[in-house]
């Protein structure tokens, strides 16, 4: 099984910040990869799909970048609504998901 | 506008069988893959495996085999995942997404139900 590994797990920042989330994959992935947003009781929200490509009605703050077995989602601008969880997905070979980056308010 | 709409919460004690039902309507439902993930409290997602409204095939995750089957009824566009001799530790939210066109190549979940929570006491 492909395991998907997340940095960091929890990262405060302020509105307005720059933020970065990594997310590697134990064997290569192509770009197979998609970057979900949760919030708490809610379902998982696509974000960005094929590594890189935003997902219709994502805001352009949200980037992909990445190949192969590591991977970043980056928030250019953090706002109040884009406190939640995050989450990696590999679709290379079957579905995985990785742990989660809960972004916080510092 | 496109939507799953999944059945309500369920309490099972161990060794019991659970069925959550994921209605579709928006787009049409025998053309893409109906996927289940679910989410323990504090948890990643894991997810479970597919079901193709097509034809009716599956695949399910190794983890899962022998445990879960995958159907569904195209007539009212809903699809079921059913788990069987659950434990303490299927207790989780789960999730019914909609995946790739049928047929076609494995890809992200665009679409998520609500979820379903299933707590499983004795």
């Amino acid at each position: 099984d492909i395991q998907m590994t997340q940095s960091p797990s929890t990262l405060s920042a302020s509105v307005g910040d720059r933020v970065t989330i990594t997310c590697r994959a134990s064997q290569s992935i192509s770009s197979w990869l998609a970057w979900y947003q949760q919030k708490p009781g809610k379902a998982p929200n696509l974000l960005i799909y094929k590594a890189s490509s935003l997902e219709s009605g994502v805001p352009s703050r949200f980037s992909g970048s990445g190949s192969g077995t590591e991977f970043t989602l980056t928030i250019s601008s953090l706002q109040p609504d884009d406190f939640a969880t995050y989450y990696c997905q590999q679709y290379n070979a079957y579905w995985t998901f990785g742990q989660g980056t809960k972004v916080e308010l510092k | 506008q496109v939507q799953l709409e999944q059945s309500g919460a369920e309490v099972k004690k161990p060794g019991a069988s659970v069925k959550v039902s994921c209605k579709a309507s928006g787009y049409t439902f025998s053309g893409y893959y109906m996927h289940w993930v679910r989410q323990a409290p504090g948890q990643g997602p894991e997810w479970l495996g597919w079901v193709n409204p097509n034809n009716g095939g599956t695949y399910y995750a190794q983890k899962f085999q022998g445990r879960v089957t995958m159907t569904r009824d195209t007539s009212i566009s809903t699809a079921y995942m059913e788990l069987i001799r659950l434990i303490s530790d299927d207790t989780a939210v789960y999730y019914c997404a909609r995946g790739g066109v049928a047929g076609g190549r494995g890809d992200a979940f665009d679409i998520w139900g609500q979820g379903t929570m299933v707590s499983v006491s004795s």
